[in-house]
């Protein structure tokens, strides 16, 4: 078992550049996050998703689209990257149903935007 | 809405000391409480959560966590530092999402 992958790992973009991040896990978990994470304030939820076909917003989720086409995989998309997203950006997955679950964090994406 | 502070920034530690981290939350019902551990450059690992039952948890890598529901605390501890216990670490409570403190550095020092 891989567990949650991530790719890619690094990645410098310019202003106005978009790109996607994409997330796969291997356990067969419903749920799945993203989150980013910055210095001095912990994690944040920018978009997740209960099941194949659905997502929904967190708490940071303007300037960010997903998408969640194939219960493995679970995509971050920035349309038009700004410096302020800068940031290290974790997938995590979880199975579904009770908040006692256990999030099984991916290796993280630090992506830079100049 | 539910919260997690974590008051200490960075904690030095020396090798072979103990170590206690320092969680308050605030939440209205029963909490899912979790602490999790991020060594460098890594993705984040659970090291134990509380959810019913006895106060004291126990979990990975000789770490223990009390719940105290009179302090709204959740306090980790691990009896004797190794150096590589170096890391971040998170508290985080369980709604329908988990919050998370701004985390703890611990620095262990030989």
């Amino acid at each position: 078992n891989a567990g949650v992958t991530q790719t890619p790992k690094f990645r410098v973009l310019k202003t106005g550049q978009s790109m996607t991040l994409l997330c796969a896990q291997d356990m067969n978990h419903e749920y799945m996050y993203w989150y980013r994470q910055d210095p001095g304030m912990g994690l944040r939820l920018i978009h997740y998703s209960v099941g194949e076909g659905t997502t929904a917003k967190g708490e940071v989720p303007d300037g960010y689209n997903v998408s969640r086409l194939k219960k493995q995989n679970f995509l971050l998309g920035l349309e038009s990257a700004a410096p302020s997203q800068t940031s290290v950006y974790f997938c995590a997955s979880s199975p579904p149903g009770t908040y006692t679950d256990t999030q099984y964090f991916g290796p993280g994406t630090r992506l830079t935007v100049l | 809405a539910q919260s997690v502070t974590q008051p200490d920034i960075h904690i030095t530690v020396s090798e072979g000391a103990s170590l206690e981290l320092r969680c308050n939350y605030s939440y209205g019902a029963t909490p899912y409480l979790f602490w999790y551990v991020q060594s460098p450059g890594q993705g984040l690992q659970l090291l134990l959560k509380y959810f019913s039952g006895d106060t004291l948890v126990q979990g990975i890598k000789g770490f223990e966590a009390e719940f105290k529901r009179s302090q709204s605390s959740f306090n980790l501890r691990k009896p004797s530092v190794h150096w590589s216990d170096a890391a971040e670490y998170f508290c985080a409570v369980n709604d329908y999402k988990l919050s998370f403190g701004a985390g703890t550095t611990v620095t262990v020092r030989a």
